[in-house]
């Protein structure tokens, strides 16, 4: 059974703070990426990666970077984090054989900057 | 112009009812299509695949139309279980590490 996890389910942190993401599949997935998903805007992609110490950025990647160290692993960092950033994150991978098609997603993270 | 656009909905019928809601895309080279489901406060989840030819799961049946660049999902005897959102997904190119999603339709299912 395919898993992807997220390290925490809810984050509450301060404007200012550095925050990292972890995100965690089981697959041998090549890609992976992480959205965030607010009301009335749907999944917007922020980055993804489609191979160790790979990125692209995605449509809204300001703000974010993101480290992809082992093949398995893909986190999200805000540097420095701010109130417009207080959403919910998901992380997601894909293959690229077999049914390459599905995209898995981990159950996502709410983050809240106060 | 959005790359996949999609009614936001909501859409609220009666158990039982036919519901249908489409999704229209911009590159007319796009190679495949999916609908995805999202349960509230859940991940986005297959729900199938859309083939050039139309396809059946169950009470699910999802159709491409290439010509005027939508495709659709309807649902047959909706049961309660069926309230979700419903994003359309659009893989652009076949070898494509992004696919795009819609930003759903939320159906709700009344008793």
């Amino acid at each position: 059974d395919v898993k992807v996890t997220q390290s925490s389910r809810y984050l509450v942190k301060r404007t200012g703070e550095k925050v990292f993401l972890e995100c965690v599949q089981d697959m041998d997935h090549e890609n992976m990426f992480w959205y965030r998903q607010d009301p009335g805007l749907g999944l917007r992609l922020i980055y993804f990666s489609y191979d160790v110490k790979m990125k692209e950025k995605g449509d809204i990647p300001e703000g974010y970077s993101v480290s992809r160290e082992k093949k398995e692993r893909f986190s999200l960092i805000l540097e420095s984090a701010s109130t417009n950033q207080t959403s919910m994150y998901l992380c997601a991978s894909r293959g690229t054989s077999g049914n390459a098609n599905e995209q898995f997603f981990g159950p996502g993270t709410r983050l809240t900057v106060l | 112009r959005k790359e996949v656009e999609q009614d936001p909905g909501p859409f609220n019928v009666p158990e039982g009812a036919t519901v249908a809601f489409n999704c229209t895309y911009s590159n007319s080279a796009s190679q495949s299509f999916f609908w995805y489901r999202q349960d509230c406060r859940k991940e986005p989840k297959l729900l199938m695949s859309v083939y050039s030819s139309g396809n059946e799961d169950g009470r699910f049946t999802a159709q491409l139309n290439r010509a005027s660049q939508y495709i659709s999902l309807l649902i047959r005897d909706s049961k309660l279980s069926d309230s979700a959102t419903y994003l359309c997904v659009v893989n652009p190119y076949s070898s494509a590490s992004k696919i795009i999603f819609g930003s759903g339709t939320r159906l709700s299912i009344r008793p």
